[in-house]
């Protein structure tokens, strides 16, 4: 159980356009969802923390006109990234909290490699 | 403010054998979580094991133990028996009351045979 699910799994944009990444908790139901950024060979880093029904909230740093997250239902959360620049280029996760350890257990998605040329 | 820390960038370990990959956390929470993920090169984000700050016990999880020291402020993960599939990044996090993850910077394990 407990499996997230996120797609593309890989895409390749042109600067200056839209790219959107599904996030989906496919068998329980998540109250929140986490989006992360990580570039190569560093950590993840926490971009914006969604609640179903209501606006994300985004970390110090994060643009939000940038990226832009909707938490339409509870299995289903997307990230946009807006007129992409090369230096969005990174490896996006998603994970998903719902779980039965206290609500503290998250759920990641396997990714989304994410290329602006 | 909450910190992860994990000082050793890499390792190699021997097939077989046991590994002790090192975290020290900061947090002025109560409540928090402590968590280990493994993380190969496709770049998924595996889960290993989870120890609560109200935990006595040490969690276990198979190969996977934690050396829960709550005063010294550490969480060390230990693989017993290690194998070549072990070979990944692991990635130490601790969460806060909100449920956010924050994670330490990672160590690069190498399993040689």
């Amino acid at each position: 159980g407990a499996v997230v699910s996120q797609h593309p799994s890989r895409v390749i944009c042109k600067s200056g356009t839209s790219v959107k990444i599904e996030c989906r908790s496919l068998d329980f139901q998540a109250t929140t969802m986490f989006w992360y950024r990580q570039f190569p060979k560093k950590s993840l880093m926490l971009m914006a923390t969604s609640n179903e029904g209501s606006k994300a909230t985004y970390e110090q740093g994060v643009e939000k006109d940038k990226f832009l997250i909707n938490h339409a239902s509870l299995t289903l959360s997307t990230l946009t990234v807006t007129s992409a620049h090369p230096e969005d280029s990174s490896f996006y996760i998603c994970s998903a909290s719902g779980g039965v350890r206290g609500g503290y257990e998250q759920y990641f998605g396997p990714g989304t490699r994410l290329t602006v040329t | 403010a909450q910190k992860i820390t994990q000082t050793q960038p890499g390792m190699f370990v021997q097939e077989k054998e046991a590994v002790t990959l090192d975290c020290t956390y900061d947090t002025s929470d109560q409540s928090y979580g402590l968590f280990w993920y493994k993380q190969p090169s496709s770049g998924e984000m595996i889960f290993l094991i989870y120890q609560g700050s109200y935990d006595e016990q040490n969690a276990t999880e198979g190969r996977y133990s934690l050396n829960f020291q709550k005063a010294r402020k550490s969480a060390n993960l230990v693989i017993s028996a290690s194998q070549l599939g072990d070979s990944a990044m692991y990635f130490c996090a601790m969460s806060d009351s909100w449920g956010k993850l924050q994670f330490g910077a990672g160590t690069q394990v190498v399993v040689t045979p």
